[in-house]
């Protein structure tokens, strides 16, 4: 089946640095990601949808300018998170679409922010 | 708003039992459903997608139902091993049809 990268798997920073979370679909092409956000023992919620080569759409009451979404190549989907704080600790999960006509997602394994 | 629920937060059941986890949704008409298994510290991985005209569907010992009449989905995993126990995701596209969104998941626990 088709695999998503993300790098770091987990990252510990401190209050008011920016961090950038990497995704990659390794053996197919993704024309649209998807970044979600998982608080412990709670659902993946959509953050914002990320399409290659235009701007981001996000979800209501996610900060656009908190959380940076580059999506420059069919391949590659970065997430940035400015300006952190304790509260944006989460589990941060990127996914792509293997298109062709499949609605299944790809699910990277995720990345752990911890902010100090 | 769309809203989905998965009713049961934990089951615990013995090894060798069929599980069954319950999914319902409100407010939509999903042309399908996809069910999802996540392990802990890790991302979500794609099980079954069952299509609206769609009563049933198998993959070795799982069994996902659909019934739009009840909005519900039943997903059965049969002869079950400690080997599943995880958290088990529903998810359906948004209205927008642009995302996947996601029930708050039911973690099972299979005990031998």
């Amino acid at each position: 089946g088709a695999v998503v990268s993300q790098h770091p798997s987990r990252v510990i920073c401190k209050s008011g640095t920016s961090v950038k979370i990497e995704c990659r679909s390794l053996d197919f092409q993704a024309t649209t990601m998807f970044w979600y956000r998982q608080f412990p023992k709670q659902s993946l919620m959509l953050m914002a949808t990320s399409n290659e080569g235009s701007k981001a759409t996000y979800e209501q009451g996610v900060e656009k300018d908190k959380f940076l979404i580059n999506h420059a190549s069919l391949t590659l989907s970065t997430l940035t998170v400015t300006s952190a704080h304790p509260e944006d600790s989460s589990f941060y999960i990127c996914s792509a679409g293997a298109g062709g006509g499949t609605d299944t997602q790809y699910f990277g394994p995720g990345t752990r922010l911890t902010v100090l | 708003s769309q809203k989905i629920e998965q009713n049961s937060e934990a089951l615990n059941i013995q090894e060798g039992k069929t599980a069954t986890l319950t999914c319902n949704y409100t407010n939509y008409s999903p042309a399908y459903l996809q069910w999802y298994r996540q392990d802990p510290g890790r991302g979500p991985v794609f099980l079954l997608l069952i299509r609206e005209n769609e009563k049933e569907k198998r993959k070795e010992r799982l069994k996902v139902t659909f019934d739009t009449t009840l909005k519900q989905s039943l997903f059965h995993i049969t002869a079950s091993q400690p080997a599943d126990s995880a958290t088990y995701l529903c998810a359906l596209r948004n209205q927008a049809g642009t995302a996947l969104i996601f029930g708050k998941g039911t973690t099972l626990s299979v005990s031998s």
